[in-house]
């Protein structure tokens, strides 16, 4: 079967420095994808990872290792409106994207 | 306004009756896509288009049917609700397909409650 995990959810404080892991099982992979989910909001885009390696976006950076099947998100400066829940997607050997269930991302002044 | 619209924003249904969520894009992308989001579950895709005139069923397309006459609209029908369909149901366009890194783009939701 296909399975990702991510943790339930974290807390962190303003300012600081979070990181949410992301690992996977699937049938094949074709990239790997990060969203952030506002409570009662869509989903929205924040990063692509295809090959190893961090990719650095402003405060996000995303990290994948295929070998381990292993991703994460690091969310740097902390601020109240990252108060969210982030999804980890995998894009498996039919390029179909299978989620996670998601991260709730609680920040605490 | 470029974007993704969906409607209606929500909707309480009896079982049994038949429902059609519809879903507008003006961003001329290929694909689309209709998820369901159940708390503690991760999204699922019910149906996809890679473009007008296809479709294909995703993990969960039971009890749903769609159709793509033409490239902007992709309503979604359940046929006869019951209650395990009351969940919030995204569609999202992508103007590549997922496998090339193609962002998805999500309209606002239908939270749908079946009774």
């Amino acid at each position: 079967g296909q399975n990702i995990d991510q943790p339930t959810e974290m807390t962190a404080t303003e300012g600081a420095i979070v990181q949410i892991n992301c690992t996977y099982q699937t049938s094949g992979f074709n990239g790997l994808f990060w969203y952030q989910q506002h409570a009662g909001e869509a989903p929205t885009f924040l990063s692509y990872n295809v090959l190893d390696g961090l990719e650095e976006k402003g405060r996000f950076s995303s990290f994948l290792s295929r070998s381990k099947g292993y991703s994460y998100l690091l969310l740097k400066e902390l601020q109240m409106k990252d108060s969210a829940s982030y999804l980890c997607a995998v894009v498996d050997s039919n390029y179909q994207l299978i989620w996670g269930a998601g991260t709730k991302l609680i920040i605490k002044p | 306004i470029a974007g993704i619209t969906q409607a209606p924003t929500s909707q309480i249904l009896a079982a049994g009756r038949r429902m059609t969520l519809r879903c507008t894009q003006d961003m001329r992308h290929n694909a689309m896509y209709w998820y369901r989001q159940d708390l503690g579950l991760g999204l699922r895709l019910i149906h996809y288009s890679n473009t007008a005139g296809t479709t294909g069923k995703g993990e969960v397309p039971d009890g749903y049917s769609v159709s793509r006459a033409n490239t902007d609209d992709f309503p979604l029908t359940l046929a006869s609700a019951v209650p395990s369909q009351t969940s919030v149901y995204f569609c999202a366009s992508s103007d590549s397909p997922s496998g090339e890194g193609g962002e998805q783009f999500f309209g606002p939701g239908t939270r749908l409650t079946v009774l």
